[in-house]
């Protein structure tokens, strides 16, 4: 049974740092590039960030240029998400989320088959 | 970026009922075209990829269709588990974005 579980979620003040993780279980982790995506009542479900199986491919929503880091640790079948200079805007839940497609060494039309719970992650001073 | 746009937000319809839900992108997108099912609490699901493949283990009364810029999803006998939140996805290009959502209620 394919699981993903969020953690590192919290309550932090504009300008702060947190890194999410997600732990996952019943599948090849390597095989799947994977994603977060957040979710707000007001702005709806937002791609944030990806990164392809072998871990060498990155790519973000412009609104997390610069400030997050996606990277993932195949050894520990973890993905991590760092996040820097947090705003506001940032305050959502955020999910970690499995590609549907084999993929390894790129980035290639994201599907997501498998979700996570979700850790909140509120900005506020 | 693609935008893409859901109508209608929210609708009602009673049990049995067949209900249809499209979502427009603002650019081609081919058929890289992805629905969710969300419920209250609980992560989105995915129930259709790539426009029209349905996902094991979705009920069959689940559809869809389209390509280009214009996609629909339709539920046929809806029973009173399909009461969520439904979301389209373009899979096309990065950034890869949402629709804005459409409620269903059932009666």
């Amino acid at each position: 049974e394919v699981q993903l579980l969020e953690s590192g979620g919290g309550l932090v003040q504009p300008g702060g740092s947190l890194r999410l993780s997600c732990a996952i279980s019943g599948f090849t982790f390597s095989s799947h590039a994977m994603s977060w995506v957040r979710q707000t009542p007001g702005k709806g479900l937002e791609w944030v960030s990806g990164v392809s199986g072998s871990g060498d491919v990155t790519d973000y929503a412009d609104a997390v240029k610069g400030r997050f880091t996606i990277s993932r640790d195949n050894s520990k079948n973890t993905l991590y998400l760092h996040m820097n200079n947090l705003r506001v805007e940032d305050t959502a839940t955020y999910y970690c989320a499995k590609d549907l497609r084999i993929t390894v060494t790129v980035i290639l039309s994201l599907s997501f088959d498998h979700w996570g719970r979700g850790t909140p992650v509120t900005v506020s001073s | 970026d693609i935008q893409m746009t859901q109508s209608p937000s929210s609708l009602s319809a009673s049990v049995g009922d067949s209900v249809t839900i499209t979502c427009r992108a603002s650019q081609s997108i081919d058929t890289s075209l992805n629905w969710y099912q969300q419920k209250p609490g609980l992560a989105p699901k995915l129930l259709i990829s790539s426009a029209s493949s349905l996902q094991n283990g979705v009920p069959s009364r689940f559809s869809a269709s389209g390509s280009g810029t214009g996609f629909t999803l339709t539920i046929n006998n809806l029973q009173p588990d399909d009461s969520a939140t439904y979301y389209c996805q373009h899979s096309y290009t990065s950034p890869y974005t949402f629709g804005q959502g459409t409620r269903l209620d059932l009666k």
